[in-house]
């Protein structure tokens, strides 16, 4: 399988724990973006890389949440000190660079924190 | 006022019908846009991108409008199998910006 893949699929965790989220993209894929998506609401923007760059993070990444991508392939999105808001699907999306690029995502972690 | 905005219906037709839904962009230099149909549950897959003349692939047709800053999505011989959540997304501002998505609409296709 060729598409984007994330890892866990699922993830439960207490709150006040730290949680971390895989993503491999499209391999020749440099772009990478991570959003976040809650029941009846579109993604949400949290954060993108090009190459190992990131180069823009939303106001709604607080100082809990940190992502990483330090060969420009793969991506880990951390959550620190977890709270129940933070429960939401976690998408990961990638594409080529360029006006029109399609972006395509991955199946998503569902993040519950109890 | 949000980036992009969409009525979220739900919108409940009958197996057969034609159905259209509007995507509205707040920034007019906005260059990209896509349709993608998100069931429930499941990421996004994307449908189709929406091109200055238009883009047509079998019943769905996916139109731009840069004068008043919209987008459609009009569905022709609904199936039940047409039934997810449509999402709109938009570049902002070209090559190199996040895609931004509207909440989508939902449409469910009855018997």
């Amino acid at each position: 399988d060729t598409g984007v893949s994330q890892d866990p699929r699922h993830k439960i965790t207490k709150r006040g724990q730290n949680v971390t989220f895989r993503c491999d993209p499209i391999s020749e894929h440099n772009r990478l973006y991570w959003y976040r998506q809650t029941l009846g609401q579109g993604p949400e923007f949290l954060t993108y890389f090009q190459n190992e760059a990131q180069l823009e993070k939303s106001r709604l990444l607080s100082d809990r949440f940190s992502a990483e991508r330090p060969k420009g392939s793969f991506s880990t999105l951390e959550i620190q000190r977890t709270e129940q808001g933070d429960s939401a699907m976690y998408l990961c999306a990638s594409s080529l660079v360029g006006v029109g690029t399609e972006a395509f995502f991955g199946q998503g972690t569902r993040l519950t924190v109890v | 006022r949000k980036e992009v905005e969409q009525d979220p219906g739900p919108f409940n037709v009958p197996e057969g019908a034609t159905v259209a839904f509007n995507c509205t962009y707040s920034n007019s230099a906005s260059q990209s846009f896509f349709w993608y149909r998100q069931d429930c549950r499941k990421e996004p897959k994307l449908l189709m991108s929406v091109y200055s003349s238009g883009n047509e692939d079998g019943r769905f047709t996916a139109q731009l409008n840069r004068a008043s800053q919209y987008i459609s999505l009009l569905i022709r011989d609904s199936k039940l199998s047409d039934s997810a959540t449509y999402l709109c997304a938009v570049h902002p501002t070209g090559t190199a910006s996040k895609l931004t998505f509207g909440t989508g609409t939902r449409l469910q296709v009855t018997l």
